[in-house]
């Protein structure tokens, strides 16, 4: 079974330009977040899918990011314009549940995207 | 706000010896905590839950402990091997959404 693929690997960008990130969920998991780790700080929710709907995007630093799945299925999240902060590791996970008090949701990661911000 | 703390100290252990890892919640009383391992350069990967109602889990070399009273998780990795060297990350749920809350990892790294 692929696990979670995320792609690009590495992306080197100017201030100001636009990146777009893209995530391939496990097959058949309907949840699927994003998660940022800049440098020296902890692994930081962006947003949580359920299928094609946001079930929670508090974790938006602000409106440059944008994310999208249609379908359901891949996602993307486009940065623009993107800032010197925007720099760091963007990580993709999916899960068949949810983590709630009622069910562990273990996450599964993909390998991250570094987005490096000049 | 809910918060995570692990040791942001890298910990060093000599090959063999029991490797204890501590993670320290406040502000919130999770119905689980997960810990995950993450390599340099790779994604995490999920290693163990512990619910509240478990005083500990085990998976072969790994044992977890969960003590609602001090709010505190308590990481073992036994007969520790090189091959144990990496960050391991705490989290649990946010008390009524989806997302996972991580700690900021503690990096182990065992001495042959």
């Amino acid at each position: 079974e692929a696990g979670v693929t995320q792609f690009p690997s590495h992306s080197v960008i100017e201030k100001g330009q636009t990146v777009t990130l893209r995530c391939d969920p496990i097959s058949g998991h309907d949840n699927l977040y994003w998660y940022r780790r800049v440098m020296g700080k902890e692994i930081k929710f962006l947003l949580h899918f359920v299928k094609e709907s946001k079930q929670d995007e508090s974790g938006m630093p602000n409106n440059r990011f944008l994310a999208e799945r249609t379908g359901g299925t891949y996602s993307t999240l486009k940065v623009q314009p993107a800032e010197l902060e925007d720099s760091g590791v963007y990580f993709c996970a999916s899960s068949h549940h949810t983590p709630t008090s009622a069910n562990t949701g273990e996450l599964f990661f993909g390998e991250g995207s570094r987005l490096t911000v000049l | 706000s809910q918060k995570i703390e692990q040791n942001s100290e890298a910990l060093n252990i000599q090959e063999g010896k029991t490797a204890t890892l501590t993670c320290n919640y406040t502000n919130y009383s999770p119905a689980y905590l997960q810990w995950y391992r993450q390599d340099p350069g790779r994604g995490p990967v999920f290693l163990l839950l512990i619910r509240e109602n478990e005083k500990e889990k085990r998976k072969e070399r790994l044992k977890v402990t969960f003590d609602t009273t001090l709010k505190q998780s308590l990481f073992h990795i036994t007969a520790s091997q090189p091959a144990d060297s990496a960050t391991y990350l705490c989290a649990h749920p946010s008390s009524n959404t989806g997302k996972l809350i991580f700690g900021q990892g503690t990096t182990l790294q065992v001495k042959p």
